[in-house]
């Protein structure tokens, strides 16, 4: 079975400051982690994947996270917050399921950024 | 480029009414998966299409049931509607190529379905 774990539903920073959010997965097999954006009302947008290619992975709106298999995370991170990264955020850890593709996504964590 | 639509935007329906949902894929795209994303939650998976087929189901009913076309597009049924039912529903597109476990899912706005 594979399945994800964001820590903190809720997490806030001024506007500026470092963003740190954090996801730990659990796969039986070699994962395949995406993170994705939700704004209100609003569908999901992916902002990384990591494919095995590259530990280190770069999305976009200067969005990065590292995969660290000897501490099964993937947390992402943003060096300085933007207004505009106030959404809603979801870690997703996918694996080929008999040939199928079967993705889980974590409970979300809530970003606040204050002015 | 279109991406992933769905109609409609929001539905209210009553108990035990039925409900019909639509997707139509990203350009280039052959798989259509479904989610439920209750208030608060994230995602969960209902079921994956591929060539007009139920590939893959997560854990939800019998009540939940969809249909893909030769066009890609898919559809998602919901009959006896209970107020647990209530959601946003998001459908997803992907292509089915050779790399099968890293194609990445592409999100459409999602329906709004209340159940009063």
């Amino acid at each position: 079975a594979q399945s994800v774990t964001q820590l903190g539903s809720h997490v806030s920073v001024s506007e500026g400051a470092l963003v740190l959010l954090r996801c730990n997965y659990s796969s039986s097999v070699p994962p395949y982690l995406f993170w994705y954006v939700q704004y209100p009302n609003q569908g999901l947008q992916l902002l990384l994947k990591y494919t095995s290619a590259a530990t280190l992975v770069k999305g976009i709106n200067g969005f990065e996270a590292e995969f660290k298999k000897s501490e099964t995370s993937f947390h992402l991170t943003k060096p300085s917050a933007h207004m505009s990264d106030a959404a809603e955020y979801f870690c997703a850890v996918t694996r080929n399921s008999g040939g199928y593709q079967k993705v889980t996504f974590g409970t979300g964590t809530k970003l606040q950024v204050i002015p | 480029d279109a991406g992933v639509t769905q109609s409609p935007t929001h539905l209210i329906k009553t108990r035990g009414q039925q409900v019909t949902l639509r997707c139509s894929p990203k350009s280039g795209h052959d798989t259509v998966s479904w989610y439920q994303q209750a208030l608060g939650q994230g995602p969960q998976f209902i079921f994956q299409y591929y060539e007009e087929e139920e590939r893959q189901r997560g854990n939800f009913p019998d009540r939940f049931s969809g249909h893909q076309f030769p066009n890609y597009s898919s559809e998602l049924n919901v009959n006896a509607l209970l107020l647990g039912d209530s959601a946003l529903y998001l459908c997803a597109s992907s292509y089915w190529g050779a790399e099968k476990s890293t194609d990445t899912q592409y999100f459409g706005p999602g329906t709004r379905l209340t159940v009063l």
